[in-house]
């Protein structure tokens, strides 16, 4: 079974502070997301990355970046942390050909004050 | 604008009782749906999916349902236990073999002992 860890469960920053949510598979997978999760919204997308060094922009990348080093590595960068981007955000790895999909993380439940 | 819908925020049912959850969609493109279950403090886990070539999809006490003409799923589980206390997800993707889903906002669903 693929397995993704989010390194922190929980973490409390400071408005403008740089924040960095790290997340590891080990299945080497090619595809993995981002998401975040808020009540009433839903899970939303906010960068995925299909490669190594490779990117793409989900449907609320503002206010966020990410960097993809090694295949087993997707970081989530708040570049400069608000209080909106208080949130439960997801790390996930992707399976082609499966009936499952997605494997989430257990999520970083981050506050920003 | 919201591709797929979950227009119940919240459900609660009775030990025992059959527990349905809804969701709705907008794409007649759509022809893979899933369904995932979270708790709280947990990532998302994979609960059922179905293709739109079928109409029901069964594992143990949980049954998909899709009404393609309608663009419209649900969930039903029976008999509904404590432990199924969770928030559900549904995910709907336009193109099989790929990993571009629409998640749905969630449904709380809250089952009574």
């Amino acid at each position: 079974d693929v397995k993704v860890t989010q390194s922190s469960r929980y973490l409390v920053k400071r408005t403008g502070e740089k924040v960095f949510l790290e997340c590891v598979q080990d299945m080497d997978h090619e595809n993995m997301f981002w998401y975040r999760q808020d009540p009433g919204l839903g899970l939303r997308l906010i960068y995925f990355s299909y490669d190594v060094k490779m990117k793409e922009k989900g449907d609320i990348p503002e206010g966020y970046s990410v960097s993809r080093e090694k295949k087993e590595r997707f970081s989530l960068i708040l570049e400069s942390a608000s209080t909106n981007q208080t949130s439960m955000y997801l790390c996930a790895t992707f399976t082609l050909g499966t009936a499952y999909g997605y494997t989430f993380g257990s999520g970083t439940r981050l506050t920003v004050v | 604008d919201q591709q797929v819908k979950q227009n119940s925020p919240s459900l609660s049912v009775q030990e025992g009782r059959i527990s349905i959850l809804n969701c709705d969609y907008t794409n007649s493109m759509f022809d893979y749906f899933l369904w995932y279950k979270k708790y709280p403090a947990e990532g998302p886990t994979f609960l059922i999916s179905i293709s739109s070539i079928k109409d029901k999809n069964e594992d143990g006490r949980f049954t998909v349902f899709l009404n393609k003409s309608a663009k419209h799923l649900s969930l039903h589980i029976v008999p509904s236990q404590p432990g199924d206390s969770a928030v559900y997800f549904c995910a709907a993707s336009a193109a099989s073999g790929t990993y571009k889903y629409i998640f749905g906002t969630g449904t709380r669903l809250k089952v009574l002992a």
